[in-house]
């Protein structure tokens, strides 16, 4: 395969569940990211995981927990959700973080999870 | 801080039309300008770029022009088909914050028969 593959596409849990969400890209690059895609609103970066550094967006709840164990795979575990979270889950990797004033993201097709 | 504002959409268009879908953006220095583009049920790909004012990015028949002195980067095509349909997203990124995508919200694009 190649590019950035995210699973399961579609997701549906209720509030107790824990789940996982996976991404893996076949770019060599060196950056992940996870996005949350909600309707009408700009895309929200949540994590980042580069070879430099871990990224996060402070306003993220702890109910979302990332897993990066090699610069290829990229987890986010979820736990006790709520219904606002129910959003299109996107993964993207590039080469890294400080790469020049085009640092180009490659995305995947995302994981839509609704939560009951 | 930096922000970027897309016209709300959706914007909806006859094939052959000539499509506008404007992009302002505030930042301080010199930031980077994107165009991404998501079709439906697919990830955001890449559609053109700019780094420099005045630097022209073209992909696909789409072009966007950095005009720093209006703060812009409007997307134009001459001639749409129904396969543009798709949301386009307008982005930037600066160096003092790391490369750091900062991203508008979308605007649907409708191309009809």
């Amino acid at each position: 395969e190649t590019g950035v593959t995210q699973t399961p596409r579609h997701l549906v849990m209720g509030m107790t569940n824990k789940k996982s969400l996976k991404c893996e890209q076949h770019l060599g690059h060196n950056a992940m990211y996870w996005y949350k895609q909600s309707a009408k609103k700009p895309l929200e970066l949540m994590f980042v995981y580069s070879l430099e550094e871990r990224v996060e967006n402070n306003s993220v709840p702890s109910r979302f927990s990332p897993e990066c164990p090699n610069s290829s795979h990229l987890f986010l575990h979820l736990h006790t959700l709520q219904p606002e979270d129910s959003a299109l889950y996107l993964c993207a990797s590039s080469q890294g973080l400080r790469v020049g004033g085009a640092n180009v993201l490659t995305f995947g097709a995302g994981s839509r999870l609704t939560v009951l | 801080g930096d922000s970027v504002t897309q016209m709300e959409g959706p914007v909806t268009l006859s094939e052959e039309a000539f499509l506008t879908i404007n992009c302002t953006y505030t930042a301080t220095g010199y930031p980077s300008l994107f165009w991404y583009v998501q079709y439906p049920g697919e990830g955001l790909q890449l559609l053109l770029k700019a780094t420099k004012a005045d630097d022209k990015g073209s992909n696909k028949g789409f072009e966007a022009t950095y005009r720093k002195e209006t703060t812009s980067f409007h997307l134009e095509k001459g001639s749409v088909q129904v396969s543009d349909s798709a949301v386009y997203f307008c982005a930037l990124s600066r160096r003092d914050s790391n490369y750091q995508l900062i991203w508008g919200a979308g605007t649907k694009l409708i191309i009809k028969p």
